[in-house]
């Protein structure tokens, strides 16, 4: 299966730009996808292969990368983004995400 | 209004089963490939099954932590799609989530709000 790893937590503050990156242990060509979950809800689709903006969400957040490296950016940070962020694969089967990344707002 | 409502959740004790229920509307059901997702208390995702359409001949797949434990189905006359899970194991906990797959490079675009499934002696 494919591997996706990212870094566990940040931290920024509220007008700050963040990246959170997401490495594939094989190519996903640009099939990666990008996921917010807030506590006690569902994942929301934000991003999609790669970087397209799903329906509904700021232009605050783009995507970037192909291949085995990717990136989600929010520009600027504003407080209501406390959340976790997955990304998910979806060009070698099955489908996988990614442990997440936990976004805390200093 | 896409909507996605899973039912069906519950205590139950290991090697049991349980059939969990998804009520879509808002879409067009019967040509959208549907999937489970999973999420253990405090966990990452993990995908579960899909299921295709008919013009796909209704294919299923499987991750491995599932396959001959649990059949995913559907029913285009109710809009439903359904999680039959057999032989239940303390590692099936979690909440289970009902997901609509986006053709446009296979993201999960819409997902429920989630049922919990507890297995536990």
């Amino acid at each position: 299966d494919t591997v996706l790893t990212q870094s566990p937590a940040l931290a920024v503050s509220p007008g700050e730009r963040v990246t959170i990156s997401c490495k594939a242990s094989e190519s996903v060509s640009t099939r990666m996808h990008w996921y917010q979950q807030k506590p006690g809800q569902q994942p929301k689709l934000l991003i999609y292969k790669a970087s397209n903006l799903a329906s509904g969400v700021p232009a605050r957040f783009s995507g970037s990368g192909s291949g085995t490296d990717f990136t989600l950016t929010i520009d600027p940070v504003e407080a209501d983004d406390t959340a976790t962020y997955f990304c998910q694969q979806s060009w070698n089967g099955p489908y996988t995400f990614g442990a997440g990344t936990k976004l805390e707002l200093k | 209004e896409v909507q996605l409502v899973e039912t069906g959740g519950g205590l139950v004790r290991p090697g049991s089963s349980l059939k969990l229920s998804c009520a879509t509307s808002g879409f067009t059901f019967s040509n959208t490939w549907m999937n489970w997702v999973r999420q253990a208390p405090g966990k990452g995702l993990e995908w579960v099954a899909l299921i295709k359409d008919k013009y796909s001949n209704y294919e299923a797949n499987y991750a491995e932590s599932v396959k001959g434990r649990f059949t995913i189905s559907r029913d285009d006359s109710k809009s439903r799609v359904y999680l039959q899970m057999n032989t239940l194991r303390d590692q099936d906990t979690a909440t289970y989530y009902c997901t609509r797959l986006h053709r446009s490079g296979a993201s999960f675009d819409y997902w429920g709000q989630g049922v919990m499934v507890t297995v536990s002696s």
